[in-house]
């Protein structure tokens, strides 16, 4: 079955400690997206990848970092300048069509991590 | 940039009543998205729609275009509809993503 696996669902790091986020989809998409959700929050945009080796930031950017060298994985670095990291992180692709026309989304099961 | 509001942020319902959820956004848009937020935190997506209406099951979504405004109904609600139900529409402002409303908050009890 296609879908996105977002891997682990639960992490724990120490403060200061950088951690990765695994996100993986066999939607063939090109579109990837990470989110971030905080209690009382809507999800916000953190970074996004339209194509192989490219990716834009989102509106949160700020102490994340991302690669894309495969269509398929789209990976979230957590650094440890992020101030304020604990929270709930989304992966999501979609087939972008340059925003000409809604495309459906699809997203992971998410990951929580938290920072002690 | 899009702004996305919700109503109500909870709702409290019986078994079996119908349920409305609202959705409004500032800036046009080409489609929009409901989606679906289990207690694990897995997102779903129920709809996507850029005009009129459409239908799956007990659950319906409605578009006005021009009001920029959408609703989610829920009818003959159940206890396993609860979850919380979140409205999303495209960025804009030249970014690629989707803007997310703070989702309301459905309780169905028996």
């Amino acid at each position: 079955d296609g879908g996105i696996t977002q891997s682990p669902k639960y992490l724990f790091r120490k403060e200061g400690q950088n951690v990765t986020l695994s996100c993986e989809q066999n939607l063939n998409h090109d579109a990837m997206y990470w989110y971030r959700q905080d209690p009382g929050q809507g999800l916000r945009l953190i970074y996004y990848s339209q194509i192989v080796n490219d990716f834009q930031k989102g509106d949160i950017a700020e102490g994340y970092s991302v690669s894309r060298e495969k269509k398929e994985s789209f990976p979230l670095t957590v650094t440890s300048a992020q101030k304020n990291p604990t929270a709930f992180y989304l992966c999501a692709s979609s087939t972008w069509t340059g925003g000409v026309k809604g495309t459906e989304a699809f997203f992971g099961q998410g990951t929580r991590l938290t920072v002690v | 940039k899009n702004e996305v509001e919700q109503s109500p942020q909870n709702l409290t319902a019986q078994e079996g009543e119908f349920i409305t959820i609202n959705c409004s956004y500032s800036v046009g848009i080409s489609a929009l998205h409901w989606l679906q937020q289990h207690p694990g935190g897995g997102i779903v997506s129920l709809f996507m729609l850029s005009s009129g209406k459409k239908k799956h099951g007990r659950l319906i979504a409605t578009i006005n275009i021009q009001e920029k405004h959408s609703s989610l109904h829920i009818t003959a609600s159940h206890p396993r509809d609860s979850a919380v139900y979140i409205c999303a529409v495209p960025l804009g402002g030249g970014a690629d993503g989707l803007t997310f409303g703070k989702g309301t908050h459905l309780i169905i009890q028996p």
